[in-house]
């Protein structure tokens, strides 16, 4: 099955600078690659996605792209603020679609003033 | 609208008892999935259901049952919970169609002394 990788586990920055969180998948045929931000005991939820016809989307501040050939992604938040300190957890699938999702580990944001 | 709700919140159980973690959505979704958060672990599928009728394994189902009571309710059980199920579980749901994203229930924190 398809196996999600994600570094850093945890990642400290100073308000302002930017942040690069990073995963790989084992399964060749992934093609749906979604970020989830979860905020100390609430739920997880969808900040961004990107499929495997698009090597980069962005959305304000955050973005994400796509190196099919080495089989990772990563995750770009410019100009961090205290608000975007949470856990951020990647994932895969092999539907195209938010079904039967893989997760990583995820990795501790911390944004420090 | 509700979107995805859990019962209860938080659940103590001794070991060898049983419980049924309950799950439902309002917002018509077909398939729906149950997970388990651990420290350093992410998220692991323990269970989903495609559609009404149907249900399938996922990553960790050891120790679980599930039932989909109607397109709305997904429930799972613990028969003899043990205190490796100690745990964070949070139900998600998502359409077959259109904007993929899996909405997260707000979670049930359970622990298993």
């Amino acid at each position: 099955g398809e196996n999600v990788e994600q570094h850093p586990s945890t990642l400290s920055v100073q308000e302002g600078d930017s942040a690069v969180i990073k995963c790989t998948y084992s399964d060749s045929a992934s093609n749906y690659f979604p970020w989830y931000k979860q905020e100390l005991g609430k739920r997880p939820q969808l900040i961004i996605d990107i499929r495997s016809n698009v090597g980069e989307k962005k959305d304000q501040r955050i973005a994400v792209t796509l190196n099919k050939t080495a089989k990772h992604f990563s995750l770009h938040i410019t100009e961090t603020q205290p608000e975007d300190s949470a856990v951020y957890f990647c994932a895969a699938s092999t539907s195209g679609t938010a079904s039967k999702l893989t997760f990583g580990t995820g990795t501790r944001l911390q944004v420090t003033l | 609208n509700a979107g995805v709700t859990q019962t209860p919140k938080f659940q103590v159980l001794k070991t060898g008892q049983s419980m049924t973690l309950q799950c439902a959505q309002d917002m018509n979704h077909n398939s729906m999935y149950w997970y388990r958060q651990d420290p350093g672990m992410g998220l692991r599928l323990i269970y989903y259901s495609a559609s009404e009728g149907t249900t399938d394994k996922g990553e960790v189902p050891n120790g679980y049952n599930v039932s989909r009571l109607n397109k709305r309710e997904f429930s799972l059980r613990l028969e003899s919970a043990a205190p490796s199920q100690t745990s964070v579980y949070f139900c998600a749901s998502i359409r077959l169609a259109g904007p993929y994203e899996q909405y997260f229930g707000p979670g049930t924190r359970l622990t298993v002394t």
